[in-house]
């Protein structure tokens, strides 16, 4: 069974600077998605970036990108000039391919950003 | 538009209480989604429709009942809940036909069991 872990519960950074969140995953797959998403205190789970895992080139969203490393099944992500909005809990996804659409989800980063 | 919506917002029911959940989607998503969560817990997948058929149920008791009457819409009946089952109900959609298949998460119905 996939399993995805992210080994820091808490995080805080300062406002303007740059935070990198982590996550691992253990699959035998080749082909499979992975996912960060943010929830903030008002609960909406947003999409931030996706990543798949047959692209070598890490993706990148504004302020939002990836470091994924696949030998290594590790998958973080950096937040550059953090912003006050972006205090929320960050879920690291993993979804195999024609998985019949589950997503496992590893325990969640709560990130604080002090002003 | 990648909007999924769902009401109420807030729920408190007594444990004899029989109420509906619902989630509204009109992306076109042909797959949808029902998961529980918990405070400071991820998401944990309860039902799974797709093509307006259950095709995942994980182990969920029966006094959850979902229901999909059309592609847009989705139910979750509740009737004779616990304390325990207090907890915030998310909704998510996707189509699965795509290759970057990414589900999409409503606002969530806080739901209050006393």
């Amino acid at each position: 069974a996939q399993t995805v872990t992210q080994s820091q519960p808490e995080m805080s950074v300062q406002e303007a600077e740059t935070v990198t969140l982590s996550c691992t995953y253990d699959t035998s797959e080749s082909d499979y998605y992975l996912f960060w998403y943010k929830q903030p205190p008002s609960r909406q789970m947003i999409l931030v970036i996706r990543q798949e895992a047959y692209k070598q080139q890490n993706a990148t969203e504004n302020r939002f990108s990836v470091n994924f490393q696949k030998a290594a099944k590790s998958f973080s992500l950096k937040i550059s000039d953090s912003q006050l909005g972006d205090a929320a809990m960050y879920f690291c996804a993993y979804r195999k391919n024609n998985a019949g659409n589950m997503l496992t989800f590893g325990g969640g980063t709560r990130l604080m950003v002090k002003p | 538009d990648t909007e999924v919506t769902q009401t109420p917002k807030h729920l408190v029911m007594g444990m004899t209480n029989k109420k509906s959940l619902k989630c509204e989607q009109h992306m076109g998503h042909r797959a949808m989604y029902w998961y529980k969560q918990k405070a400071k817990k991820p998401p944990e997948l309860m039902f799974v429709y797709s093509y307006e058929k259950l095709s995942i149920n994980e182990s969920v008791p029966s006094r959850f009942s979902p229901e999909c009457p059309n592609s847009s819409l989705l139910n979750l009946h509740l009737h004779a809940l616990q304390p325990e089952d207090s907890a915030l109900y998310l909704c998510a959609s996707s189509q699965p036909t795509v290759s970057k298949e990414t589900q999409y998460f409503g606002p969530g119905t806080r739901l209050l069991v006393l």
